[in-house]
């Protein structure tokens, strides 16, 4: 079926440091994928999307590409701060049946220190 | 502003006594589902619901029962909670189609 696989966290890095986070999933063609980011007490808000592949989606300096070929929409950003500690999420709509709900990955917590 | 409300925002009950968590979205979604966040299993759906009065069972649905009377409500009742019902709670709409889903704040439950 349908799934998505972050790297695992914690992932903890200095102030301006480069950030990846890596996630792929299990078949090719979704229409949509999505990055997530739930701060610390707060619900998920949706980070960035893309809709279709090769395209990139960015907000708030973070950017991922839908690569259909490794089948992977990893998250960058150039310089976290220390206001990007969170957890971020991976997901997708299933592609068979999916209407009904989102498929997330585990999550992965950033800290960013000083 | 489009948002997705839910309430109350915090809550510790006792065994057995009955609760609703409310949820409310001004998007005209079709759709709205309840899920569940806990430490090691991220994000659980509960319950979902495609539109008015049509509502279908999730992952983890034992224990909770849904309504949608209105398309803007979908509330999360716990007929009888016990400890293993304690966990934060999301209540999420998309419109129909591969759409994001908007969440609200949250609810942390305490079951004791």
């Amino acid at each position: 079926g349908d799934s998505v696989t972050q790297m695992e966290g914690p992932v903890t890095l200095s102030e301006e440091a480069f950030l990846t986070i890596n996630c792929t999933y299990t078949a090719t063609g979704y229409p949509s994928l999505f990055w997530y980011v739930q701060y610390p007490g707060e619900g998920l808000q949706l980070l960035l999307k893309a809709t279709k592949a090769d395209d990139k989606g960015s907000n708030k300096g973070f950017e991922a590409t839908y690569r259909k070929e490794t089948t992977s929409f990893h998250l960058e950003k150039g310089s976290v701060q220390v206001s990007d500690s969170a957890v971020y999420f991976c997901a997708l709509p299933p592609l068979r049946g999916g209407y009904n709900k989102l498929i997330f990955g585990a999550g992965t917590r950033l800290a960013v220190h000083p | 502003e489009a948002q997705v409300t839910q309430n109350p925002r915090y809550l510790i009950t006792v065994t057995g006594k009955k609760l609703t968590v409310t949820c409310s979205q001004n998007m005209n979604h079709e759709y709205m589902s309840w899920y569940r966040q806990d430490p090691g299993l991220g994000l659980r759906q509960i319950y979902y619901s495609m539109n008015v009065e049509v509502t279908d069972k999730g992952d983890v649905p034992e224990g909770y029962k849904v309504s949608r009377k209105e398309k803007r409500n979908f509330p999360l009742i716990l007929e009888s909670p016990s400890p293993n019902q304690t966990s934060l709670y999301f209540c999420a709409s998309r419109q129909q189609g591969y759409t994001e889903a908007f969440f609200g704040q949250g609810t942390r439950l305490t079951v004791v």
